[in-house]
C-alpha cells in the first residue's frame, strides 16, 4: 500500500540552527501538507501546499518557516533559526483527488531543539 | 480558530468492553474523520464521514456524523489490546471554497485496555 515516508525519523539540532525535514508524499498525490505535534497535545496544522505554492498556513508558520517541492517528488519543510518550542513531531500528509478529503500521514520526525 | 473539544481525555477498560468517545465543536465542519495514533507514527484513518446523519462502520468500529454538523462520535465495540492508542477526531471545512483540506484535531483520547 502506498505510504508517505518522512526522513529523518529523529533530528537532533542546536538552537538557531536551521533545520530541513523531509518527505516523499504518495506519488499521485496534488495536495501537501504539513502538521505538528508537540508532546502531548494534539495534532496542529502548519501549511498546506497545491500547485507548487502554499495555499493556507497557520499563524504558527511564521517567517522561520518555509516549504519546497524541490523535484518533484519531495515535499520539504525547513525552519531556518530553530528555538526550543520548535520542539515537537511533524507530520507530513498528502491527499489526492480521488479519496475525498482524506489526508494520508506519515510516521513523522521528531525535532529536538537544544 | 475552530475548536474541537474531544471527551473523554482518557479510558482505562477491560477487554471485551465496549469504548464510546466524542467530538463536538463550536462550528460547522463538512466532513469528520477519526484517526488512530500508536506511539512513534503517525495517525491513521480510521473512519471518514461526509455527510450530517451518517453512520458508519469499519469492523467493530462505528462512526457518526451528528445531524447539527458540529459533532461525532466513535464507538469501538469488544475491544482487544490492539485497540490500544491514542484516538483523534478531525475536521475539515470547505466552506467557501477556500481551505485545501486544513485539518482541526481534537486533544485525543487515550485508550488502554486491560487484558
Amino acid at each position: 500500500e502506498p505510504e508517505v515516508t518522512q526522513t529523518p525519523s529523529h533530528q537532533v539540532t542546536q538552537m538557531g540552527q536551521e533545520v530541513i525535514l523531509r518527505c516523499v508524499p504518495i506519488s499521485n498525490h496534488l495536495y501537501f501538507y504539513w502538521y505538528r505535534q508537540i508532546l502531548g497535545q494534539k495534532v496542529e496544522f502548519l501549511v498546506s501546499f497545491y500547485n507548487n505554492e502554499i495555499s493556507e498556513k497557520s499563524e504558527i508558520f511564521d517567517d522561520q518557516f518555509s516549504v519546497e517541492r524541490p523535484d518533484g517528488s519531495n515535499f520539504t519543510l525547513k525552519i531556518r533559526s530553530t528555538k526550543l518550542e520548535d520542539s515537537a513531531m511533524y507530520f507530513c500528509a498528502s491527499r489526492g483527488t480521488v479519496a475525498k478529503n482524506i489526508q494520508y500521514f506519515g510516521a513523522g520526525t521528531r525535532l529536538s531543539v537544544l | 480558530g475552530q475548536q474541537l473539544n474531544q471527551s473523554p481525555q482518557s479510558m482505562f477498560i477491560q477487554e471485551g468492553e465496549d469504548v464510546s468517545m466524542n467530538c463536538t465543536s463550536s462550528s460547522i465542519f463538512n466532513t469528520w474523520l477519526w484517526y488512530k495514533q500508536e506511539p512513534g507514527e503517525g495517525p491513521v484513518l480510521l473512519i471518514a464521514l461526509y455527510k450530517a446523519g451518517e453512520l458508519t462502520s469499519n469492523g467493530r468500529l462505528t462512526a457518526q456524523f451528528g445531524i447539527t454538523r458540529k459533532d461525532s462520535f466513535l464507538n469501538i465495540s469488544a475491544s482487544i489490546p490492539s485497540d490500544v492508542g491514542i484516538y483523534f477526531c478531525a475536521g475539515l471545512n470547505r466552506a467557501g471554497g477556500t481551505s485545501y483540506g486544513k485539518l482541526t484535531f481534537g486533544q485525543g483520547t487515550i485508550l488502554t485496555v486491560h487484558p
